[in-house]
């Protein structure tokens, strides 16, 4: 049993290249979120989604996009990169809005 | 709407005493609160829910939390540390409700060092 797998784990991108990352779950969950983490900062939303084919914006939302084709995919989108968006993003998924969340092991991003 | 505060951001305590993370939270609705654990370059892992049964919650690790309504609060303890409970803490809550919004939002995060 994967849970929640985020491809890819490391990248390195250049201002202005635009990249997609990929989060899966085999769980059947309704419930997907993407989150950035940066120091002293805890975790911060920026998108997620109560299903297939909904999106929703979280706190941070500007600079990126999102989709939700499949309900086991959630995919997040950069079309621009920008320095600002170095961090440690993260992926969860969870049954229900009642329900405890998991989390994939984390993408670190590095926008030079 | 809904937010949570963990009034410290670092604690230090001596390996085989006690642990307190203090987490406040608010929230419109009735919530579901977790604390999660980050291990240094690690993925999170859920410590403890609480999803309006029990107020006094048991977790992973010797691990506890008590849910006070009257305080809004959900702080987490543990009798005695240990060398590997030195970690990045979360506390997490979740609005529960029709209207609720399904969002999690995460406190800033308490960072717990063990001394030897």
């Amino acid at each position: 049993n994967a849970g929640v797998t985020q491809t890819p784990k490391f990248r390195v991108l250049k201002t202005g290249q635009s990249m997609t990352l990929l989060c899966a779950q085999d769980m059947n969950h309704e419930y997907m979120y993407w989150y950035r983490q940066d120091p002293g900062m805890g975790l911060r939303l920026i998108h997620y989604s109560v299903g297939e084919g909904t999106t929703a914006k979280g706190e941070v939302p500007d600079g990126y996009n999102v989709s939700r084709l499949k309900k086991q995919n959630f995919l997040l989108g950069l079309e621009s990169a920008a320095p600002s968006q170095t961090s440690v993003y993260f992926c969860a998924s969870r049954l229900t809005g009642v329900t405890e969340a998991f989390f994939g092991q984390g993408t670190r991003l590095t926008v030079v | 709407a809904q937010s949570v505060t963990q009034l410290d951001s670092h604690v230090s305590v001596s390996e085989g005493t006690p642990v307190l993370l203090r987490c406040n939270y608010s929230s419109s609705y009735s919530p579901s609160l977790f604390w999660y654990v980050q291990h240094p370059n690690k993925g999170l892992q859920l410590l403890l829910k609480y999803t309006s049964a029990a107020t006094l919650v048991k977790g992973i690790n010797g691990f506890e939390a008590e849910f006070k309504k009257s305080e809004t609060s959900f702080h987490l303890t543990k009798p005695s540390a240990h060398m590997s409970d030195a970690a990045e803490y979360f506390c997490v809550v979740s609005d529960r409700g029709r209207n609720a919004g399904n969002m999690l939002t995460f406190g800033g995060g308490t960072r717990l060092m063990v001394k030897p």
